[in-house]
C-alpha cells in the first residue's frame, strides 16, 4: 500500500473486544507480509507476519488472514487491552527470503476503550 | 535480548550543519536498513545494505545524504547540509538471508530536528 501520512485511518475498541485491522496491498508479486506495532516514541515492533503460501496465520491472541486474490490483509487482536493502544502497519515485500525493502502500508490508529 | 540500537535518540540542529545518526544492527544480522518516517509521507525507505554493501540508495537525496557501514556492527546515515524539511524520525532495521526469514527488526530510531 501507499503512505500517504496525514490521514491515519483510526479504530476505537471497548477493551475486552475483538478489534480487526485491515490492509489493502498493491503488488501482486508480494510474498511475504508483515504486521507491525509502533507506539508513540518508539519504533515498529514486530507482531506476526505471513508468507504467500498460507492464507491463515495466528499468534499470541493475534491473527494473520491473507487474501491474494483481493490482494488483502487483515490482523485481528482477540480480547483487546489497553497496552494494543498504538499504530498498526501492514507491509510487503517480494522477497523470497532474501530479506528485501519492506513497502509499508498508511498505517490504523487503534484506541482501546477502557 | 538482541535489539537494534541507534543514537542519538534526539537530535536538535541548525540548517546547514551536519548531522550523523548511527546504528548498530543486531549481531548477525547482514542486511541494514535505513528508514525515514514523516506524518506527511509515513514509513519510506532510504537506503538499504547488504553485507555491508550498498544495495538500493535510490529512496535518499544523494547530493546531501549519504550512508556507509564501516563495519558489520556500524551502520551512519549523514545528512551534509541538514535542511528544516529532512526533520523526521529515523530508524534503523536490521535482518538476515542466513535463516530463511525476511523479517526486519526495527530501532528506536533518532528524531531529528532542524531549524
Amino acid at each position: 500500500g501507499e503512505s500517504v501520512g496525514l490521514h491515519l485511518p483510526t479504530l476505537s475498541v471497548q477493551e475486552g473486544d475483538n478489534s480487526i485491522i485491515n490492509c489493502a496491498y498493491s503488488n501482486s508479486a508480494s510474498d511475504y507480509f508483515i504486521w507491525y506495532k509502533q507506539e508513540s516514541g518508539k519504533g515498529p515492533q514486530f507482531i506476526i507476519d505471513i508468507r504467500s503460501n498460507m492464507d491463515k496465520r495466528q499468534g499470541q491472541r493475534v491473527t494473520v488472514l491473507l487474501n491474494k486474490t483481493v490482494k488483502h490483509l487483515s490482523l485481528q487482536i482477540a480480547a483487546t487491552q489497553p497496552g494494543d493502544s498504538a499504530v498498526y502497519f501492514c507491509a510487503e515485500t517480494s522477497s523470497n527470503f532474501g530479506n528485501e525493502k519492506l513497502t509499508f502500508g498508511t498505517g490504523t490508529r487503534l484506541t482501546i476503550i477502557p | 535480548d538482541a535489539r537494534v540500537t541507534q543514537t542519538p535518540r534526539h537530535k536538535v540542529t541548525e540548517m546547514g550543519q551536519e548531522v550523523t545518526m548511527r546504528c548498530q544492527p543486531i549481531l548477525g544480522h547482514n542486511t541494514v536498513f535505513w528508514y525515514r518516517q514523516t506524518m506527511m509521507q509515513g514509513l519510506e525507505l532510504l537506503a538499504y545494505f547488504r553485507n555491508r554493501a550498498p544495495l538500493d540508495d535510490s529512496g535518499m537525496p544523494k547530493d546531501r545524504f549519504s550512508a556507509e557501514m564501516p563495519d558489520a556492527t556500524l551502520a551512519t546515515l549523514k545528512i551534509q547540509p541538514s535542511e528544516p524539511r529532512d526533520s523526521a524520525v529515523y530508524f534503523c532495521a536490521s535482518g538476515t538471508t542466513l535463516d530463511r526469514t525476511d523479517t526486519q527488526y526495527f530501532g528506536p530510531g533518532t528524531r531529528l530536528t532542524v531549524l
